[in-house]
């Protein structure tokens, strides 16, 4: 009953450095999300993929790239980390893409630090 | 501008219904309201969501108004566990939008 599963659950960066983030959905979930929370603020939508092999920015793509690996997996990369990027970072999925009738599955979360 | 609008906390006694107001005045009309909550910063929780009908699940009562302007969560019997942050989620132009929530604490 692992639902959505984030790896890792903490990480400390120095800026400048790369970083990809796991995502993995047991569901077999069509569509996978990208979200970050910055203290205080609720979830910004970063990127999205609405289906295998297609993906799509959110609200706040700038300084992230994404990967679709499979039906399974979502994968969120910082090619050059800033201390801005510094916050927890949630993965989610969903049977199709809408939120019409089909609420998202959100993982625990990665904590990210950037010094 | 929000595309959502909340009273940033409230309190609630145990055992008493919890009554948790959101304002979306820029809400589509195929679009539907969502719920969630968040506890201790763990991912968001599903909680209930509607779209003009009044709806109710074995969580909470989701209570829409006619102008689906504004909407109410309901929790009636709250519990120390429930005290959390809870979020009223719209779509506006594709894009889902969570605002920053009501903290909700639960007084025993």
């Amino acid at each position: 009953n692992a639902g959505v599963t984030q790896t890792p659950k903490f990480q400390v960066l120095k800026t400048g450095q790369s970083m990809t983030l796991q995502c993995a959905q047991d569901m077999n979930h069509n569509s996978m999300y990208w979200y970050r929370q910055d203290p205080g603020m609720g979830l910004r939508l970063i990127y999205y993929s609405a289906s295998e092999g297609t993906t799509d920015k959110g609200e706040v793509p700038n300084g992230y790239n994404v990967s679709r690996l499979n039906k399974r997996e979502f994968s969120l990369r910082l090619e050059s980390a800033a201390p801005s990027q510094t916050s927890v970072y949630f993965c989610a999925s969903s049977e199709v893409f809408s939120w019409g009738n089909q609420p998202q599955h959100f993982g625990d979360g990665t904590r990210l630090s950037i010094l | 501008d929000a595309k959502t609008t909340q009273p940033p906390s409230m309190d609630c006694a145990e055992g008493r219904a919890a009554n948790l107001p959101c304002n979306h005045s820029t809400i589509s009309g195929n679009e539907y309201v969502y719920w969630y909550r968040q506890i201790h910063s763990q991912g968001p929780q599903y909680i209930i969501h509607g779209l003009k009908n009044n709806e109710t699940n074995e969580m909470a009562s989701l209570i829409i108004t006619e102008d689906r302007k504004s909407s109410t969560l309901i929790l009636p019997h709250a519990t120390l566990r429930d005290t959390a942050v809870y979020y009223c989620i719209v779509r506006v132009a594709g894009q889902f939008y969570f605002g920053t929530g009501t903290s909700l604490t639960v007084i025993p």
